[in-house]
């Protein structure tokens, strides 16, 4: 069965203390991993894409990079703003299904000032 | 409006009643999907629709949950009898077929939900 983990369920940062979050997944016939942000109250906003092990996107103080098994979404130097829920989400090549979106059950991301 | 809209934000209903939550997609926007997200759960897939059809139902959790989309824009998903296990946010999302593809982008955008809440 396709899954995807993602650790750790909550982290806790001071302002500037840079990180990484983990998404490691176990699919077959990844068309593509996509990082999302979640605000308390609101629907996730899309952050990036990444199509192939070894691809990077980065975007302000966060950057996601991709392997075979797993993304990571590393934040340096982090904000009070940047406090949400982070959801990685994966593509897969269709078995037929159109679920196209398998969703992890996300970080809580808190970085206190 | 330029994002996805849904209504209502939040319903409060006693179990056993049918409730109706409606999305507005992105004008253009030839997918939709409805998700839910139980508190501190992840996404959970229901259903979605190309244009007017839902080739993919697999997610519907019963018979109580059906979901409709007309004129390849606004989606209703309907629940029958609803139960306490039903209260959740549950999620639309819209997205856009890349010209010369057949497959819609992963990219979804997101309306900001709507609160079940099921006493």
């Amino acid at each position: 069965e396709d899954q995807v983990t993602q650790s750790p369920e909550a982290l806790r940062l001071q302002e500037g203390e840079s990180s990484s979050l983990n998404c490691s997944y176990t699919v077959s016939g990844l068309r593509g991993l996509f990082w999302y942000r979640q605000d308390p109250g609101k629907g996730p906003e899309f952050l990036f894409t990444l199509y192939s092990a070894g691809e990077e996107k980065e975007k302000e103080r966060l950057k996601a990079t991709l392997t075979k098994k797993e993304s990571f979404l590393h934040i340096t130097a982090p904000k009070p703003e940047d406090s949400a829920t982070y959801l990685c989400a994966v593509h897969l090549f269709s078995s037929g299904s159109a679920r196209q979106l398998t969703f992890g059950s996300g970080t809580q991301l808190t970085v206190l000032p | 409006g330029a994002g996805v809209s849904q209504s209502p934000s939040n319903k409060v209903t006693e179990k056993g009643k049918d409730v109706e939550l409606r999305c507005d997609p992105i004008s253009g926007h030839t997918a939709l999907y409805w998700y839910r997200q139980s508190l501190g759960q992840g996404l959970e897939f229901l259903i979605y629709f190309q244009g007017n059809s839902a080739p993919d139902k697999s997610g519907l959790p019963s018979d109580r949950f059906s979901a409709e989309r007309t004129g390849g824009s606004v989606s209703t998903l309907t629940i029958q009898r609803t139960q306490q296990e039903d209260s959740a946010v549950y999620l639309c999302a819209s997205s856009f077929r890349v010209p010369g593809r057949v497959t819609n982008t992963g990219e979804l955008f997101f309306g900001e939900g709507s609160r079940l809440t099921v006493l």
